[in-house]
Formats: C-alpha cells, structure tokens, sequence
C-alpha cells in the first residue's frame, strides 16, 4: 500500500520568515494530495491540497508543490505568523484511502 | 453546520470491557472515515464507509474491532474486550465524495483511555 513519509518531524522559524515541510509518497497511483493541520488539543482541519493534473497550487500564504516523477510534494507557508504553529500533516489518496505522514511540529517564534 | 460529531469526547474502560463511540458525519456527505491518532503509531486508517456501505475495513483489527453506518447520519464503532494498546484518539471524519475527491472534514475525536 501506500507509504507517505513526513521528513521534517520538528521545524522552528521565525516570525516572517517561511516554512517549507517536505513529504514523498511510493504510490505511483496516488493522484490527490491534501494537508491538515491540527492545533493542540484539537482535530485535524483541511488546509490546502493539491491533485496530480497540477504542480504548484497557492492559496494565500500556503503554496503547495507536487513533483511526480520523484513522488515528493510539499507546503511552503510564507510570512509566517505565530497562530500558524500547530502539527502539519500530509497525505496521499490512494484507492479512496488516505494515507497520512507522521505530522511536522511548527513553531513560530515571535 | 455543526460539523462531524463524535461522542463520547472521552471514554475510560476497564480492561476487558466494551467501548462504543458514536459518529454523526456532516448531512450530506457520502463517505465516512474511522481514523486512530496516537503518539507512537499516528494517524492509522481503520475503515470507510459510501453511502453507508462498508467499502474497506482494511485498517481495522478484526478480531475486537468493528464499525457500522445503519443510516446516513450515524455511524458507530464498537471495540470489545478493550485492551490498554487500545488507548487512543478514535477520529470520525466525512466527506461529500470519497478520499479521492474531497477534503475530509473531521470530528473532535474521542480519546479512550483503557486501564
């Protein structure tokens, strides 16, 4: 099956600055690529995602990248702020699975 | 919209027990996604549901484990004789069409805590 594999398991920026986490997937059949982001204590929520027809999608400060040939992608948030730090996950969807990375803490240091 | 409720938010058996926590995805929506969160193993896939039918419970032990959908708006999912490694947070999520097409809206979650 499916194995989606979350690089970064801690990142520290600094207010401002960007953040870029990486992520690789081996399901060549893998066609959809979202990304949520869970707050302490709470659920997941949807942030941006990204499908295989494309290779770079922007939504306000969040740009998503997907490279099919080396089956990497990653979320590249810009102008980070503090309220931005939580755990990132990424996915693929494989089969009308969803098959989840480990997650990436973001701190935003003020 | 009061998004995909989960019941109970928190759940403490005793080893041995049963435990059964209720989802109620967002109206509407077709597929219903059973998801397992802990520290060492993350977010484990357990079961998937369109228009209330099971489609793969790949995920999901088999033998203490099982989920339903009887209707469109609830769906449960019922561990028998809880063991401790079944500690967890147990996520429900939904959405309009099935993983491939759409984002997945997800509950609170219920933390069960088996002693």
């Amino acid at each position: 099956g499916e194995k989606v594999e979350q690089h970064e398991s801690t990142l520290s920026v600094r207010e401002g600055d960007s953040a870029v986490i990486n992520c690789t997937y081996t399901d060549t059949a893998s066609s959809y690529f979202p990304w949520y982001k869970q707050e302490a204590g709470k659920s997941l929520h949807f942030v941006i995602d990204i499908r295989s027809n494309v290779d770079r999608k922007q939504s306000q400060r969040l740009i998503v990248l997907l490279d099919k040939k080396a089956k990497r992608f990653s979320l590249h948030i810009t102008a980070t702020q503090p309220e931005d730090s939580a755990i990132y996950f990424c996915a693929a969807s494989s089969n009308n699975r969803i098959f989840f990375g480990d997650g990436t803490q973001l701190v935003v240091k003020p | 919209n009061a998004g995909v409720i989960q019941t109970p938010r928190h759940k403490v058996t005793g080893k041995g027990q049963e435990a059964t926590l209720w989802c109620e995805p967002i109206s509407g929506h077709s597929a219903v996604f059973w998801y397992r969160q802990t520290i060492v193993q993350g977010l484990e896939f357990l079961t998937y549901f369109r228009n209330q039918a099971p489609i793969d419970d790949s995920g999901m032990p088999k033998e203490r484990f099982s989920a339903q959908m009887p209707n469109q708006s609830h769906s449960t999912l019922k561990i028998q004789s809880t063991q401790p490694q079944d500690s967890a947070v147990y996520l429900c999520a939904s959405s309009l069409v099935g993983a491939n097409t759409g984002q997945l809206y997800f509950g609170e979650g219920s933390k069960l805590t088996v002693l």
